[in-house]
């Protein structure tokens, strides 16, 4: 069985902060981990995905995610906030293994960058 | 590159009544999703398609079926519809089962 948890169902932080979107994952078996982000109105992109090479993951538009094996856990950061940023985050888990595995997402994040 | 496409975009319908929901991919990928979205639930599950020929169940599957017509389409029907699910249904598809998924812009859908 896998889940995920988002702490924090909204998140607010000025332009310029740092973003920090926190996830724990649960995961009788070694985890894939993804982060996805979606704008509104629209489907989910990919931002970054952890599949057991590096821990630190680097993705699209300034995020990177750190894999802590030791604290379950997948947070999302970004350096500096900007407003196009504003959107909802998803924490999704994966089985490693390949028969019948499928995504299990959070239930997400919305991000608000004030001005 | 189109990548996955739903369609409808937006759909009303009354209780009881009967839709289907299109979906295609031009990825080549093997595996194909539908999930549905209400707010403050994330995403969930209702029904999978590992690779051509075959559906499982997923999370939420009552109310729904499938059919893989082929690599390329994953349909999903609504043979009575109800109040409930009104939500916004979005179409995946991946490469294999473990890898990412790419997904669709979402049909939008209310029951009456």
């Amino acid at each position: 069985a896998q889940s995920v948890t988002q702490l924090g169902s909204h998140v607010s932080v000025s332009e310029g902060a740092l973003v920090l979107l926190r996830c724990n994952y649960s995961s009788s078996v070694p985890p894939y981990l993804f982060w996805y982000v979606q704008y509104p109105n629209q489907g989910l992109q990919l931002l970054l995905k952890y599949t057991s090479a590096a821990t630190l993951v680097k993705g699209i538009n300034g995020f990177e995610a750190e894999f802590k094996k030791s604290e379950t856990s997948f947070h999302l950061t970004k350096p500096s906030a900007h407003m196009s940023d504003a959107a909802e985050y998803f924490c999704a888990v994966s089985p490693q293994e390949t028969s019948g595995s499928r995504l299990t997402f959070g239930e997400g994040t919305q991000l608000t960058v004030n001005p | 590159n189109a990548g996955v496409t739903q369609t409808p975009k937006f759909q009303v319908l009354k209780t009881g009544q009967s839709m289907t929901l299109q979906c295609a991919q031009d990825m080549n990928h093997n595996s194909m999703y539908w999930y549905r979205q209400d707010p403050g639930m994330g995403l969930r599950l209702i029904y999978y398609s590992a690779s051509e020929g075959t559906t499982d169940k997923g999370e939420v599957p009552n109310g729904y079926n499938v059919s893989r017509l082929n690599k390329r389409e994953f349909s999903l029907r609504l043979e009575s519809a109800a109040p409930s699910q009104t939500s916004v249904y979005f179409c995946a598809s991946a490469l294999r089962e473990v890898t990412e998924a790419f997904f669709g812009q979402g049909t939008r859908l209310t029951v009456v």
